[in-house]
């Protein structure tokens, strides 16, 4: 079936260092993709987002990328500060449909 | 507005005894979705409602979990017998669909089967 692959599961930074994750995905009707930032606790909340018809998105300290041919799409925080460690949610849209496939999450730590 | 409001917030129940969570879907969005987040199989879709109307239920663990949408502005998800496997935490999460759209959740129901 459908699925998303999203790598790493846990990934440890120092403060101001950059932090990447990616996520691959394999259905080639995917029109969108989300991001989503979940704090211990609380829920998933929208950091940001990217259409199909885009190749870069950014917004302040946040960027994601999307390589369609690939079929992989990478979230970029830069700068990155102690309230950013929380689990991040890549998600594809699943062809046709409004329904989301999430990846596994990855948990961020960055350390002061 | 207030958001996706959950009810109840923390659920305690024994095996066997029915549960029922409750959303109310942000106003003018007129799409639904039930989810189920564990350690062990993260974020998981269990169905989804497009304009009151069930779309895909192919999520619903089993015949125990059912779920309507008699209104715009209510839904329900029902276990009925819950089992200790159900523990989770449950998100609603509701959108405006005019294509696939930023997906705006609840703040979730703990739920404990003992």
């Amino acid at each position: 079936g459908e699925n998303v692959e999203q790598h790493p599961s846990t990934l440890s930074v120092q403060e101001g260092d950059s932090a990447v994750i990616k996520c691959t995905y394999s259905d080639s009707a995917s029109n969108y993709f989300p991001w989503y930032k979940q704090e211990l606790g609380k829920r998933p909340q929208l950091i940001i987002d990217i259409r199909s018809n885009v190749g870069e998105k950014k917004d302040q300290r946040i960027a994601v990328t999307l390589n369609k041919t690939a079929k992989h799409f990478s979230l970029h925080i830069t700068e990155t500060q102690p309230e950013d460690s929380a689990v991040y949610f890549c998600a594809a849209s699943y062809s046709g449909t409004y329904k989301y496939i999430f990846g596994t999450g990855t948990r961020l730590k960055v350390l002061a | 507005d207030a958001g996706v409001i959950q009810s109840p917030r923390h659920e305690v129940t024994e095996m066997g005894q029915e549960v029922t969570l409750r959303c109310k879907p942000i106003s003018g969005h007129n799409s639904l979705f039930w989810y189920r987040q564990t350690m062990m199989r993260g974020l998981e879709l269990l169905i989804y409602f497009n304009n009151n109307v069930p779309i895909d239920d192919s999520g619903m663990p089993e015949d125990r979990f059912s779920a309507k949408m008699p209104n715009a502005s209510f839904s329900t998800l029902k276990i009925q017998p819950s089992e200790p496997r159900d523990s989770a935490v449950y998100f609603c999460a509701s959108s405006f669909a005019g294509g696939p759209n930023e997906q705006f959740f609840g703040p979730g129901t703990r739920l404990t089967v003992l």
